[in-house]
Order: C-alpha cells, then structure tokens, then sequence
C-alpha cells in the first residue's frame, strides 16, 4: 500500500498570508485528490490532477502535480478564516476504487 | 438531492456492547466505503463494496468488526463486542465506480467507555 506524506501537519496563519502545502510518495501516483474537511463534516472533494506537470486553480487555491507523479502541492492564496479546516491529499488505486489518505494538513486561519 | 445519510450521529456505549452503524448511499451511486478517523491514525478505509460486493476487506481491524450490504442503497458496519480502543468518527462514503470522487457522509462518532 502506497504511504501518502502530507506536510505540515499543522499550520496557524494570519488572515491575508499565502501558503503551501505538500503531499509525497516514494512511490508514483496515478492520480491524487485533494480533500478538505471542515469541523464536524466528512471531506469534501477539491480537485483530481491526473497529468505529471498539472496546474489546477480554484479561485484562490493552486494545486499543482508534480512532473514526475510522486508530489503534489496547494497553495493558497490570501488565506480567510474560512479556509480554516483538514487537507487531506488521496490516491485511488490504478484499475480500481481503493482511495488511501494522507494524514492531513490542519490549517488554522486567524482573522 | 439527499447526500449520504449516517446514523446515528452520536453514539456512547460500553465496553462489551454491540454497536450498529448505518448508511444511506447516494441513489445511483454503486461504491460503498467504510473509514474510521482519529487523531493518532487519521482516515483509515475499513472496508469497501462494489455493486454489493465486498472487494477489499483487510482495513477490518478484527473480527469484531463486519460490514454488509443487504441492498443496493444501504450498509451496516457492526462493532461486537466494543472496546474503548474503537472509539472514533465513523465515515461512509459513496461513489460512481467510473468516477473516482468519494461523497461522504456526516459521520457517526462513538464513544466505547
């Protein structure tokens, strides 16, 4: 089973700030998913990059696969209190419907 | 349209006690997977179903553990007996299986005392 490293683990930002997180494998990625998980909800969908080099936007979110299909990056862009929440980064396995998930970034916005 | 309905929300138990958890599939949808989070593990796939059928069962973390489908539409994940080590949200999550996004449900956190 493919591990998925996600870094930080934790994250506390002020309103405005830009950041990044990752996530890693040793191993390649058919595809991987973004997910982001709010207090007390299950994880909602962001994006799928399937392409080695893929740049996805999502208004203020920029999700980027890395060329050689073992990373991924999220940026975001002027972060808000309401990007407060857990990315989670998954795989779905080649062929079928197995979806693993990374431990997860926490992000703390504070206005 | 209704997403995936979990029941119950909330449930606190005893150690020793049988715990049912249930889920609604979205209709259409024909994947069914059962994952468990907690702080220490994260978001770990139990077990998951296509077209009813259980493909990949070896999240389960023992025998204690057994999930079904008895229709199309809904899923049970049983916990006999509890301990306090199961605590956790329980998820279900569905899916189109030429789709690869999952839809989950609210959760169903359990407390095992």
């Amino acid at each position: 089973t493919q591990l998925l490293e996600q870094s930080p683990q934790f994250l506390s930002i002020q309103e405005g700030e830009n950041l990044t997180v990752y996530c890693n494998s040793s191993s390649v990625f058919s595809s991987l998913q973004w997910y982001r998980q709010e207090p007390g909800e299950g994880p909602v969908l962001l994006v799928t990059v399937v392409t080695g080099g893929e740049v996805k936007k999502l208004k203020r979110l920029t999700f980027q696969f890395g060329d050689a299909r073992k990373d991924s990056s999220l940026h975001i862009t002027a972060a808000q209190p309401g990007d407060t929440g857990l990315y989670l980064c998954a795989q779905r396995n080649t062929g079928g419907f197995k979806t693993i998930f990374g431990a997860g970034t926490r992000l703390f916005v504070k206005a | 349209d209704a997403g995936v309905i979990q029941s119950p929300r909330h449930e606190v138990t005893e150690m020793g006690q049988e715990v049912t958890l249930r889920c609604k599939l979205i209709s259409g949808h024909n994947s069914l997977f059962w994952y468990r989070q907690t702080m220490m593990r994260g978001l770990e796939l139990l077990i998951y179903f296509n077209n009813n059928v259980p493909i990949d069962d070896s999240g389960m973390p023992e025998d204690r553990f057994s999930a079904k489908m008895p229709n199309a539409s809904f899923s049970t994940l049983k916990i006999q007996p509890s301990e306090p080590r199961d605590s956790a949200v329980y998820f279900c999550a569905s899916s189109l299986s030429t789709k690869g996004e999952l839809f989950f449900g609210e959760g169903s956190r359990l407390t095992v005392l």
